[in-house]
């Protein structure tokens, strides 16, 4: 079945360190990819996503890239901010449109 | 405005208590979602529904149960509560149609079953 493997954390980073949180999916067909981040006490926004191979997803800051030969779509943020301390989801949808299904999830503390 | 609304915010109950969480969307979309968060903020879909109809279900127990008046709303209905069903509960909507389409989240429901 369909699965998505996240990195394990947490990620503890100082303020404008590089930010990389590996996830690997495992898919029949051709999944959409997706980012969620999760604020403490809140629910979950979407960050980024992307519908086929080789599309790059980008916002505030964060980009992650689908791509179909390493089934990865790892999220890279180039100057990590103490307000990104969260934690993130990485996510796919099958071709069908229904669940999202969803990594562990990795917890990101940026530090000032 | 918000898109996706949930309540009550927190729910704290007792054990074999009956309950309720009520979810709304004013996005207009057509699918909506029921997730369950557990303690080490493990993610998994429960229902979904599209066009008032329940598409998937894994492997939830009965003494859960959807109810959709309408497009707009997907309420969880829970019966007998027991102590292993204390989680956040999210809801979420989306666009029915091909993968791709975002969900989008509701602020969350945390259930604790005293």
């Amino acid at each position: 079945g369909n699965s998505v493997t996240q990195m394990e954390g947490p990620v503890t980073l100082s303020e404008e360190a590089f930010l990389t949180i590996n996830c690997t999916y495992t898919a029949t067909g051709y999944p959409s990819l997706f980012w969620y981040v999760q604020y403490p006490g809140e629910g979950l926004q979407l960050l980024l996503k992307a519908t086929k191979a080789d599309d790059k997803g980008s916002n505030k800051g964060f980009e992650a890239t689908y791509r179909k030969e390493t089934t990865s779509f790892h999220l890279e943020k180039g100057s990590v901010q103490v307000s990104d301390s969260a934690v993130y989801f990485c996510a796919l949808s099958d071709q069908a449109g229904t669940a999202l299904i969803f990594g562990k999830g990795t917890t990101l503390s940026v530090s000032s | 405005d918000t898109a996706v609304s949930q309540t009550p915010k927190y729910l704290v109950t007792q054990m074999g208590n009956d309950k309720s969480i009520k979810c709304e969307q004013n996005l207009g979309h057509d699918t909506m979602y029921w997730y369950k968060q557990d303690s080490k903020k493990f993610l998994k879909i429960m229902f979904s529904y599209n066009n008032k109809e329940l598409i998937i279900n894994e492997t939830v127990p009965n003494r859960f149960s959807p109810k959709s008046p309408d497009k707009a709303h997907l309420n969880l209905h829970i019966n007998s509560l027991e102590l292993g069903d204390s989680a956040v509960y999210f809801c979420a909507s989306s666009q029915e149609g091909a993968g791709g389409r975002s969900q989008y989240f509701g602020p969350g429901t945390r259930l604790t079953v005293l």
